[in-house]
């Protein structure tokens, strides 16, 4: 069974701050995706990745960035931490780079800005 | 950005009910069609990635049917059991898309005892 492991399921953090959020997959997948879920809008995809140091833009990729240096891991990045970016956070990963292959998730972070 | 909707938002049902949603997508540029399970304090689930026009999948009690040229696909409960209640997703992937799906933003199902 493929695994996506999501470093944390809780974080709280301030306004302004640098925040990583790491997500590590151990079925040697091609593709990475970060998404973030609000109440009512479904998953919005941020940023995903189709191969290693292969970054694209998703939906809503304002106030993000993203790193994938090795290919397992696909780390996303709040560049200064904002109250709106509070939100549920889903990393997922799925095998190569055709939309018909399913998506494998991580079971989410809950991020709150205060 | 893509459009893809689901209805009904949510759902309260019976246990023993069946029950079925819709999803629709853009008819063009048609790679594949995805459903997916979200069970409360769970990640998501894959049920369903379906291809061609007129696909049926089944699991279980739960099945899909798909129709490409008008771009809606419904996802059916059979006799439906509290264990069910769940968010369900339905997911668009374009022909180009390198593996990126469009969400619909989810029906939400409580099955009551």
């Amino acid at each position: 069974d493929v695994k996506v492991t999501q470093s944390s399921r809780y974080l709280v953090k301030r306004t302004g701050e640098k925040v990583f959020l790491e997500c590590v997959q151990d079925m040697d997948h091609e593709n990475m995706f970060w998404y973030r879920q609000d109440p009512g809008l479904g998953l919005r995809l941020i940023y995903f990745s189709y191969d290693v140091k292969m970054k694209e833009k998703g939906d809503i990729p304002e106030g993000y960035s993203v790193s994938r240096e090795k290919k397992e891991r696909f780390s996303l990045i709040l560049e200064s931490a904002s109250t709106n970016q509070t939100s549920m956070y889903l990393c997922a990963s799925s095998l190569e780079e055709y939309s018909n292959q399913p998506q494998h998730f991580g079971d989410g972070t809950r991020l709150s800005i205060l | 950005i893509l459009n893809v909707e689901q209805s009904p938002q949510s759902l309260h049902v019976q246990e023993g009910d069946s029950t079925n949603f819709t999803c629709s997508f853009p008819s063009s540029n048609f790679y594949a069609l995805h459903w997916y399970r979200w069970e409360t304090a769970k990640s998501p689930e894959a049920l369903f990635v379906m291809t061609l026009n007129g696909d049926e999948k089944k699991k279980g009690r739960i099945s899909a049917t798909l129709n490409t040229k008008e771009g809606y696909s419904y996802l059916y409960i059979k006799g439906s059991q509290p264990e069910d209640s769940a968010t369900y997703l339905c997911a668009f992937g374009g022909g180009t898309s390198y593996g990126k799906l469009t969400f619909g933003q989810g029906t939400i199902l409580t099955v009551h005892p």
